[in-house]
């Protein structure tokens, strides 16, 4: 069975400092990761996915991530935080065949002026 | 326009009530799921239907009863409302359950449910 691992369930950073949100996965077979996030109040809006291809994902507002299968990793970054960044990040991972998604129990953003 | 739609947003009920939570796509998909989201922000699937026939049964008490009049729509009723169902209940859908692409999962703006 699949499951994901958010490292830090609160981070916090200065605005325009790097912004790192890691998440690791667990699945026997080739998974398709997924980034939402969650401001206030709100549903969840996709940031970015990984398929197949390119393990450098590009994302909405300047996120990126890098899939590493060897690491079993697929960390969101974003080169320098805006206040507008403030907001519940949640890592997710589906296999093959899959008939869901299964989430990591979100990392909370705090950007500090 | 919105392309999952849930009502009401916010709802208030007493324990022991029945509700409500209504759900719509307009994205020609052909599953939708529910999802619970607990005070921790914890997100857990619930339900999902494709094509109307259920193919996803969490674990879930059996006072919650999905419907899912046409592919466009699924509702979830709630009987007997308890303490602990209080939370937020997101709608979702995809365009195929079984497809070998990573299909995105849209969601609703979510359903705040406060039983008291």
């Amino acid at each position: 069975a699949q499951s994901v691992t958010q490292l830090g369930s609160h981070v916090s950073v200065s605005e325009g400092a790097l912004v790192l949100l890691r998440c690791n996965y667990s699945s026997s077979v080739p998974p398709y990761l997924f980034w939402y996030v969650q401001y206030p109040n709100q549903g969840l809006q996709l940031l970015l996915k990984y398929t197949t291809g390119a393990t450098l994902v590009k994302g909405i507002n300047g996120f990126e991530a890098e899939f590493k299968k060897s690491e079993t990793s697929f960390h969101l970054t974003k080169p320098s935080a805006h206040m507008s960044d403030a907001a519940e990040y949640f890592c997710a991972v589906r296999v093959q065949g899959a008939q869901k998604l299964v989430f990591g129990q979100g990392t909370r953003l705090t950007i500090n002026p | 326009d919105t392309a999952v739609s849930q009502t009401p947003k916010y709802l208030v009920t007493q324990m022991g009530n029945d509700k409500s939570i209504k759900c719509e796509q307009n994205l020609g998909h052909d599953t939708m799921y529910w999802y619970k989201q607990d005070s921790k922000k914890f997100l857990k699937i619930m339900f999902s239907y494709n094509n109307k026939e259920l193919i996803i049964n969490e674990t879930v008490p059996n006072r919650f009863s999905p419907k899912s009049p046409d592919k466009a729509h699924l509702n979830l009723h709630i009987n007997s409302l308890e303490l602990g169902d209080s939370a937020v209940y997101f709608c979702a859908s995809s365009q195929d359950v079984w497809a070998l692409s990573g299909n995105t999962i849209y969601f609703g703006e979510g359903s705040w449910l406060t039983v008291v």
